[in-house]
């Protein structure tokens, strides 16, 4: 069985900076083509992509936070780390992780998000 | 990199069919063939209803179908169930192994 954890609800002060682990099971990230991203959903909004490394430690952010993230995995613990430096209150939602396969080497894989985290509450506020 | 864009809000009634576009551009849903799409209920994760434009994962029912012209992406539900009624969000890679998603469609079965 495959699954993500994040961490329970999390309050943060403005300026300070956000970490949220995600720790899986069932799949490891030292697998060709496997992946682990962080999304993000304020409060009745959609969802934004904010970050993904990949078995290789191939490391991606959204250009519009790419200043203030980190990403970082541990593999031997099955965790995915992501660091957000400077929090305001617009930055509180809730923030999912999720397991996605690219296609890589010609090997077809979903290109998708196919499991999920079922998200913590990260709120920012002094 | 900007949002794909997705109506506000849908609306059928129970049997009826419904399409949910999700319009890009070349970078991203026009330029790559991975395209996915999200079923959310209030208060839960997303679940993967739709990948590589129009394949579903094992356990989504066939009235889930998904397709691509250009740079529009579409869901369409047949035969929609009120357990259909949620939001629905569409995702393409946007090149360089990053992604990005659209700001969400409100399903409401009448």
């Amino acid at each position: 069985q495959i699954t993500l954890k994040e961490p329970g609800p999390t309050l943060v002060k403005p300026t300070q900076t956000l970490t949220l682990t995600c720790t899986f099971s069932g799949f490891s990230l030292s697998s060709i083509g496997v992946g682990v991203g962080w999304i993000r959903q304020h409060p009745e909004k959609a969802l934004e992509w904010l970050a993904v490394i990949y078995w290789n430690d191939d490391k991606r952010y959204s250009p519009s936070l790419k200043s203030r993230l980190t990403i970082t995995k541990d593999t031997s613990k099955n965790q995915v780390v992501l660091t957000m430096t400077d929090m305001d209150p617009v930055d509180t939602a809730t923030y999912f992780c999720a397991r996605i396969m690219i296609t890589y080497g010609g090997v077809l894989r979903l290109d998708a998000f196919d499991v999920w985290g079922q998200g913590t509450m990260v709120t920012v506020s002094s | 990199q900007s949002a794909l864009t997705q109506p506000h809000s849908v609306s059928g009634s129970p049997g009826q069919s419904v399409t949910l576009s999700c319009t890009g551009t070349r970078s991203d849903v026009g330029g790559y063939n991975y395209v996915s799409w999200y079923q959310q209920y209030p208060g839960k994760a997303p679940k993967l209803m739709i990948f590589d434009v129009s394949k579903r994962p094992s356990g989504v029912p066939d009235r889930f179908s998904g397709s691509k012209s250009g740079n529009t992406a579409s869901l369409t539900i047949s035969g929609l169930q009120l357990e259909d009624e949620a939001a629905y969000y569409c995702c393409s890679y946007a090149g360089s192994y990053s992604w990005v998603f659209g700001g969400g469609t409100k399903l409401t079965v009448l």
